[in-house]
């Protein structure tokens, strides 16, 4: 069975970093494109970064271009999202998906919760 | 690409035929697809490349379109379809869009 298991989130300040990590089992991730959807309470969802198989290529919304950074560890079946300089609109909850070839999300993590606040 | 459903909420019925639409600001061919959000839960892909349905998705649902206009139909509303649904395009390789949403309520 396939499953995605986010984790590192929590409560940060304005202007702190986190890292959040997803975790996979049942699927080798080096074979997918991944990306990481977030959900701020009560909104939709929004796309915010994807990376390719190898890692090689990277991509990003304009609103977190210069501050997040994705990134894998296919040895360690792992898919990470440094987040810096965070700002009140990055509270949400954030989902890792796996992309399929056509580049849609075919299986998704459970999420971590992300609140940043003073 | 900017994505646009209508309508953003739906009042229905158990039985009702449901019709969801979403709309592309640009041609993204057949990359487009529907997903199924619950409270609390992840989405769960339904559709994918418009019309293609998911492994394991009742075939009550069904997608169709190209170009810039795309629908969901839900042929028979059935208790446990009360939900958020979102489209995506993936036809940008640099970006992935969603759109707004459409939450279906029970009338």
């Amino acid at each position: 069975e396939v499953q995605l298991l986010e984790s590192g989130g929590g409560l940060v300040q304005p202007g702190g970093s986190l890292r959040l990590s997803c975790a996979a089992s049942g699927l080798t991730l080096r074979s997918y494109a991944m990306s990481w959807v977030r959900q701020a309470p009560g909104k939709g969802l929004e796309w915010v970064s994807g990376i390719s198989a190898t890692g090689g290529s990277t991509y990003y919304e304009d609103s977190v271009k210069g501050r997040f950074t994705i990134s894998r560890d296919n040895s360690k079946n792992t898919l990470y999202l440094q987040m810096n300089s965070l700002r009140a609109g990055d509270t949400a909850v954030y989902y890792c998906a796996k992309e399929n070839a056509r580049r849609y999300f075919d299986f998704w993590g459970q999420g971590t919760r992300v609140t940043v606040s003073s | 690409i900017h994505m646009t459903q209508s309508p953003s909420s739906l009042s229905a019925s158990v039985g009702d035929r449901v019709t969801i639409t979403c709309r592309a600001s640009q041609s993204i061919s057949t990359y487009l697809n529907w997903y199924q959000q619950k409270p609390g839960k992840a989405p769960k892909l339904l559709i994918y490349a418009a019309s293609s349905l998911q492994s394991g998705v009742p075939s009550r649902f069904s997608g169709s379109g190209s170009g810039t206009d795309f629908t969901l139909t839900i042929s028979s509303l059935q208790p446990e379809d009360f939900a958020t649904y979102y489209c995506q395009q993936s036809y940008s390789t640099l970006m992935s869009t969603f759109g707004q949403g459409t939450k279906l309520e029970i009338k």
